[in-house]
């Protein structure tokens, strides 16, 4: 069974980087798009970026500035950074996997990262 | 940018069908997916390429698309359906998020 596992500081200060891990257990990071998918407390789903196990990327337009997502085969893990973060960027901060035009099919606990002084 | 809107809540009798639209700029031309999210939990995929169901996900669970909607039909919903739903797409290589729909089960 593959599991997600997020981790990484619950409380960045505003104008600091917010970095996220996500640890991949029961399976291989080969041949999937592996994603950070965030929610604002109360609101809805809004997608992050993707690196698919060959090392391509895709980032959300929005956000595209300030991420930068990459990948670790050795130690089955994929890392968020995220600069420049404010208020905004609080969120709970999933992890998932899909193939390339289908769902996200793992998921991640999440992680609440909180933007505050 | 491409965007999902969803009915912001449905609500349905136990027993009856909720449907759940997801209305999009020629959704039809592309796959959708749909979730679900229960209340601090991560959401679970339902529905994925328009009608499929994943293993392990109720019959009662159905989808559809065409022209500029797509649709998730819950039939005869039970209490522990009662759960926000969000439907997804895939524009350009991103992803997108519908809005989401609260649905409450009376």
């Amino acid at each position: 069974q593959v599991q997600l596992q997020e981790s990484g500081p619950g409380l960045v200060k505003p104008s600091e980087t917010l970095s996220l891990t996500c640890t991949v257990s029961g399976g291989s990071i080969s041949s999937y798009y592996w994603s950070w998918i965030r929610q604002p407390p109360g609101k809805g789903l809004e997608w992050i970026a993707y690196i698919y196990y060959s090392g391509s990327t895709n980032y959300n337009p929005s956000l595209k500035s300030r991420v930068t997502i990459s990948l670790d085969t050795s130690k089955n893990q994929f890392s968020l950074n995220l600069n420049s973060v404010t208020a905004a960027d609080t969120a709970v901060y999933y992890c998932a996997r899909s193939l390339y035009g289908a769902g996200f099919d793992y998921w991640g606990q999440g992680t609440l990262v909180t933007v505050s002084s | 940018s491409y965007e999902l809107t969803q009915p912001p809540s449905v609500s349905v009798s136990p027993g009856q069908t909720a449907t759940i639209t997801c209305s999009g700029d020629k959704l039809g031309g592309k796959y959708t997916c749909w979730y679900q999210q229960k209340p601090g939990q991560s959401p679970v995929l339902i529905i994925y390429q328009d009608n499929k169901r994943p293993s392990g996900i109720p019959e009662r669970f159905s989808g559809s698309n065409s022209g500029n909607t797509a649709t998730l039909t819950i039939s005869g919903t039970q209490a522990m359906d009662e759960a926000d739903y969000y439907c997804q797409a895939w524009d350009s290589s991103t992803a997108v998020f519908g809005t989401g729909t609260k649905v409450t089960v009376l």
